[in-house]
C-alpha cells in the first residue's frame, strides 16, 4: 500500500557508469517531480512531468534523462556518473500540477558515486 | 526568482519545552508557503500548508506556524515537544507563476533531549 516508492534504496557505483533510479505512485496522480538533496540536506528540483509531458526542467546537466512510460512512473537515468552526483534523490507526486497541491514523497535513493 | 531563509541550522530543546523554527521567505509574486519534516532516512511528510485565509494554520502533530506578510515569515511552533519530534524541517514555497514546484530552505535540525 505504499504511496510513492523508488527503487533502488541504495545503489553504489563507480564513476563514469550509466544508471537508473525508478518511480511508482498509487495515488492516481498526474504530476511526478524528482528533487535531488544533497550532502549538506539541501534540496532542489530538477524535472517535473504532468500526464507524461515535461513541464519543469531545471538547468540539470543532459547526462540526467527522465522518462515517463506512463503518469504513475518516473524514471530517471544518468549517464557518465560524477563523483558530485553523489545525493539523496527522491520521487514526488501531487493530484496536479496546480501550486496549491502538497507534494508526496518517496523514501529516496541514496546514490553513491566512487 | 523565490528564495528561503531558515535563520537556525540546529535548534537544540528539552523534552516538553516549547519551540520556534524560523523561516523567510523572498518572492516578487504571492506565494504558497508550507512545512515538510524529514525523519532520519525517510522521505519527507507535509506538516501544514499556508494557501491563503486565516494567517494561523495548524498541522499535524501538533505544529501550527503563522504566516505574517509584512515580515514574510512563516514561523513554526510546537508547545511542547516530545523525543520523537527530532527530525529535519523544511520550509518551502511554491510560487504563484508557473507550475507547481516547491523552493525549500536549507533546513533546521531539530534535537529534542530528554
Amino acid at each position: 500500500d505504499t504511496a510513492v516508492s523508488q527503487t533502488p534504496k541504495y545503489l553504489v557505483t563507480q564513476m563514469g557508469n550509466d544508471k537508473s533510479i525508478k518511480c511508482e505512485q498509487n495515488l492516481g496522480h498526474d504530476t511526478m517531480y524528482w528533487y535531488k538533496q544533497d550532502s549538506k540536506k539541501f534540496l532542489k528540483i530538477m524535472f517535473s512531468y504532468n500526464n507524461k509531458e515535461l513541464i519543469i526542467n531545471e538547468t540539470v546537466p543532459n547526462r540526467f534523462s527522465p522518462k515517463s512510460p506512463d503518469k504513475a512512473h518516473l524514471n530517471l537515468h544518468i549517464n557518465s556518473l560524477e563523483l558530485g552526483d553523489s545525493a539523496v534523490y527522491f520521487c514526488a507526486s501531487s493530484p496536479s500540477s496546480s501550486k496549491n497541491n502538497e507534494q508526496f514523497f518517496g523514501p529516496g535513493t541514496r546514490l553513491t558515486v566512487l | 526568482a523565490q528564495s528561503v531563509t531558515q535563520l537556525d541550522s540546529q535548534v537544540p530543546v528539552f523534552e516538553e519545552a516549547p519551540v520556534e523554527l524560523r523561516c523567510n521567505y523572498s518572492s516578487s509574486v504571492s506565494v504558497y508557503l508550507f512545512w515538510y519534516v524529514q525523519y532520519p532516512n525517510q522521505g519527507l511528510q507535509l506538516l501544514l500548508k499556508y494557501l491563503s485565509g486565516s494567517t494561523l494554520v495548524k498541522g499535524i502533530n501538533g505544529f501550527e506556524a503563522e504566516f505574517n506578510k509584512s515580515q514574510t515569515s512563516f514561523h513554526l511552533r510546537k508547545p511542547s515537544v516530545h523525543i520523537s519530534d527530532t527530525a529535519e524541517y523544511f520550509c518551502a514555497v511554491s510560487p504563484s507563476g508557473g507550475y507547481n514546484k516547491l523552493i525549500f530552505g536549507a533546513g533546521t535540525r531539530l534535537a529534542v533531549h530528554p
